[in-house]
């Protein structure tokens, strides 16, 4: 089944400077890759996706980039704000596969002011 | 116009005893899931029910059974609670084929005593 790897466990930035987090995976038919935000006692939101047919994918300040040959992706967040703290999980999913998804362990973004 | 909601939100009980959660979804998905969320903020799929039907059943304890009455509802069910099922569980649902992203709950913070 699908391994998926997240790095780093924890990180802290301050505000205004970008914050970069690595997955990687293992089953090579993975075709969709989607980033949830979880906030302090809710549930996790996607705050952007990409698809194996694209390289990179922009929303404001928060960019996706894939690289399936190596099998990973990483999320780009610019201009980091308080707000942006949260626990960030990333995912692999094949999308014929009634949407299984194996997530990573997650990463605890701490933006301070 | 709440999307994917779970009741009760938080659930104290003692070992031994039987318990439900329920889930319920009005964005016409026809995918539902139930994760577990441990201490460590890892998020495990548990269950995957498409048009009531179950497809994806992970390495749970059978004390775990999900029951769809119907599309729109993933219920819960734990027998013979033990302190290790205390963790968050979270609902959540998508549409199999088409946009993919899974729509989360708030989650039922689950204490067992």
């Amino acid at each position: 089944g699908e391994n998926v790897e997240q790095h780093p466990s924890t990180l802290s930035v301050q505000e205004g400077d970008s914050a970069v987090i690595k997955c990687t995976y293992s089953d090579s038919a993975s075709n969709y890759f989607p980033w949830y935000k979880q906030e302090l006692g809710k549930g996790p939101q996607l705050i952007i996706d990409i698809r194996s047919n694209v390289g990179e994918k922009k929303d404001q300040r928060i960019a996706v980039t894939l690289n399936k040959t190596a099998k990973h992706f990483s999320l780009h967040i610019t201009e980091t704000q308080p707000e942006d703290s949260a626990v960030y999980f990333c995912a692999a999913s094949i999308m014929t596969n009634a949407g299984k998804s194996t997530f990573g362990d997650g990463t605890t973004l701490t933006v301070k002011p | 116009d709440t999307a994917v909601s779970q009741t009760p939100k938080y659930l104290v009980t003692q070992m031994g005893n039987d318990k439900s959660i329920k889930c319920e979804q009005n964005l016409g998905h026809d995918t539902m899931y139930w994760y577990k969320q441990d201490s460590k903020k890892f998020l495990k799929i548990m269950f995957s029910y498409n048009n009531k039907e179950l497809i994806i059943n992970e390495t749970v304890p059978n004390r775990f059974s999900p029951k769809s009455p119907d599309k729109a509802h993933l219920n819960l069910h734990i027998n013979s609670l033990e302190l290790g099922d205390s963790a968050v569980y979270f609902c959540a649902s998508s549409q199999a084929k088409g946009n993919y992203e899974q729509y989360f709950g708030p989650g039922t913070r689950l204490t067992v005593t």
